[in-house]
C-alpha cells in the first residue's frame, strides 16, 4: 500500500475550516484514500474515503486532486469537539478485507 | 444500529497473569480485526478473521498471543503469560466483507496496563 505525508500538528480557530493535507505520490489507480480520526481515549472513528472523485457527507469533505498524489480533508466549521489525531491512510481492497496501515497522524488542536 | 463493543474498556494485572479482551462485531460484518495501539503510535494489526477463519496473523505474537472468532460472531484476545511491554490498548473492528471499498469501524479499545 502506498504511503502517505501528513503535517505532524495542525491549529485551526473554531468556526473556521480545518483544511488538512495528504500527501500519496505512489497511490495506484485501485487505492482508495481513506481518513480517519482518533479522539483521546477513544478508537479510531471513520471519517471519509475516495477513490478519484472529491465526496462529502455530514462530516466532512475530501478533495482530491487530479493526478491523486494528494488530497484535503475539509472539516467546514471546526469546534472543540474536532480536536483529535487524524490519520489519512491509502488502501487497497483484497477482495473481503481491507488493510489500514496507521502512520502518526496530524493532530488538529481546534482553539477558542 | 450498535457499534462495535469491546469489553472490559480497562484492566490492570500483574506481570506473568493472563488476560483476555472480548469484541462483539457490527451485526453483519464477517471481517473482523484486533489492533494493538502503543502510546503515541498509530494502530497496528494483529490478527484478521474472515468468519471462523484467521486468514492474517502474521503480526500476532504467537508464543503469549492468542486469539479465537469460533461461531463467525465474537471473539476473544488473550495473552498468556502477560509482559510489561503489553501495557497498549487493544482495539477490535469489524467490516461488511463485502469487496470494494471495505470500511473499518472501530470499537472503544481495551486499554491494558501491566504492572
Amino acid at each position: 500500500d502506498a504511503k502517505t505525508t501528513q503535517p505532524t500538528s495542525m491549529d485551526c480557530a473554531e468556526g473556521r475550516a480545518a483544511n488538512l493535507p495528504c500527501n500519496h505520490s505512489t497511490i495506484s489507480g485501485n487505492e482508495y484514500v481513506y481518513w480517519y480520526r482518533q479522539i483521546h481515549s477513544q478508537g479510531p472513528q471513520y471519517i471519509i474515503h475516495g477513490l478519484k472523485n472529491n465526496e462529502t457527507n455530514e462530516m466532512a469533505s475530501l478533495i482530491i486532486t487530479e493526478d491523486r498524489k494528494s488530497s484535503t480533508l475539509i472539516l467546514p466549521h471546526a469546534t472543540l469537539r474536532d480536536t483529535a489525531v487524524y490519520y489519512c491512510i491509502v488502501t487497497r481492497s483484497t477482495g473481503t478485507a481491507s488493510k489500514l496501515t496507521f502512520g502518526t497522524g496530524t493532530r488538529l488542536q481546534v482553539t477558542l | 444500529e450498535a457499534g462495535v463493543v469491546q469489553s472490559p474498556r480497562y484492566k490492570i494485572i500483574e506481570k506473568k497473569q493472563p488476560v483476555a479482551f472480548w469484541c462483539n462485531p457490527i451485526s453483519g460484518h464477517n471481517t473482523l480485526y484486533w489492533y494493538l495501539q502503543n502510546l503515541g503510535q498509530g494502530p497496528e494489526l494483529l490478527i484478521r478473521y474472515e468468519n471462523e477463519e484467521a486468514v492474517d496473523d502474521s503480526q500476532l505474537p504467537k508464543d503469549r498471543f492468542s486469539a479465537e472468532r469460533l461461531k463467525g460472531v465474537d471473539s476473544t484476545l488473550k495473552i498468556q503469560p502477560a509482559e510489561l511491554g503489553d501495557s497498549a490498548v487493544y482495539l477490535c473492528a469489524s467490516s461488511s466483507g463485502t469487496g470494494g471499498a471495505d470500511t473499518q469501524y472501530f470499537g472503544p479499545g481495551t486499554r491494558l496496563t501491566v504492572l
